[in-house]
C-alpha cells in the first residue's frame, strides 16, 4: 500500500501568519484530498486536490484561505492563510491509489495550533 | 449533499461483548460505505467497506450490513477486545468524495 508523509506533523503559529503544508506519497495516485479534523470532531472535507489543475473546495471553504496546490501525482500542498485561533485543527491528506475507486487513505496529519 | 447521521456517539461495552454502531445517509446516489478506525492521535484507518451491489461483508471479527431501501449501514464487531477502543467513523460517497459521520467513541473495558 501507499506511504503516506506530511509535513510538518505539528506546528504553532501566530495568528496572522501563513502555513503551507505538504502531502507526499510514494506512489502515483489518481485523487488526493485535503480534511480538516477540529478537536474531538469529525472529519470535514475541504478540497479535491486536482492535478495541474485548481482545487475543487467544498461549501465552506474557498481558495483564498486554503490554496492547494497539486503538481503532479505525488505531491500536494495545503496553505493556511491569514490564521486565526479558529483554524486550530488536525489537518489530513488522503489519496486513493490507483488502481481503487472510492476507497481513500489517510496521511499521519498535521497538528496544527494558532496562538 | 450528502448527509450521513451515526449512533451512538459513546458505546461502551464488556470484553467479549458484541457493538453495533448504526449510519444512515440520504443521498440514494451514494454508493461505497467504508469505515474508519482512529485512536488517539492516529490518523484513521480504513477497517471494512462495502459497495452498494453487496449487502453484508465480513472480515474476522468485524462486519458490515447494508440496506439501500432503507440507507442504513451498520458496523458490527463481535468478541470485542480491549484494544477495539477507538473512535469509529462511518462515511458514504457518491463517486470520490467522502461524507463522513460524526463518530462514535467504543469503550472495550477487561
Amino acid at each position: 500500500s501507499a506511504v503516506i508523509s506530511q509535513k510538518p506533523s505539528r506546528d504553532i503559529c501566530q495568528r496572522g501568519t501563513s502555513l503551507t503544508i505538504q502531502c507526499q506519497v510514494d506512489s502515483q495516485v489518481t485523487m488526493m484530498f485535503w480534511y480538516r479534523q477540529q478537536p474531538g470532531q469529525s472529519l470535514t472535507l475541504i478540497a479535491t486536490a486536482n492535478q495541474g489543475s485548481e482545487a475543487t473546495y467544498e461549501s465552506g471553504f474557498v481558495i483564498d484561505k486554503f490554496p492547494i496546490s497539486r503538481p503532479n501525482l505525488t505531491f500536494s500542498t495545503l496553505t493556511v492563510s491569514n490564521m486565526s485561533p479558529e483554524d486550530s485543527s488536525i489537518y489530513l491528506c488522503s489519496l486513493t491509489p490507483g488502481l481503487s475507486y472510492n476507497e481513500q487513505f489517510f496521511g499521519p496529519g498535521t497538528r496544527l495550533t494558532v496562538l | 449533499g450528502e448527509n450521513v447521521e451515526q449512533h451512538p456517539s459513546t458505546l461502551s461495552v464488556q470484553e467479549g461483548d458484541s457493538a453495533v454502531i448504526k449510519c444512515t445517509y440520504s443521498d440514494s446516489a451514494s454508493n461505497y460505505f467504508p469505515w474508519y478506525k482512529q485512536e488517539l492521535g492516529k490518523r484513521p484507518q480504513l477497517i471494512i467497506d462495502i459497495r452498494s451491489n453487496v449487502g453484508e461483508k465480513k472480515d474476522q471479527r468485524i462486519a458490515v450490513t447494508l440496506n439501500k431501501t432503507a440507507k442504513h449501514f451498520s458496523l458490527h464487531i463481535t468478541e470485542t477486545q480491549p484494544e477495539d477502543s477507538a473512535v469509529y467513523f462511518c462515511a458514504a460517497s457518491g463517486y470520490s468524495t467522502l461524507t463522513f459521520g460524526k463518530g462514535t467513541m467504543l469503550l472495550v473495558s477487561p
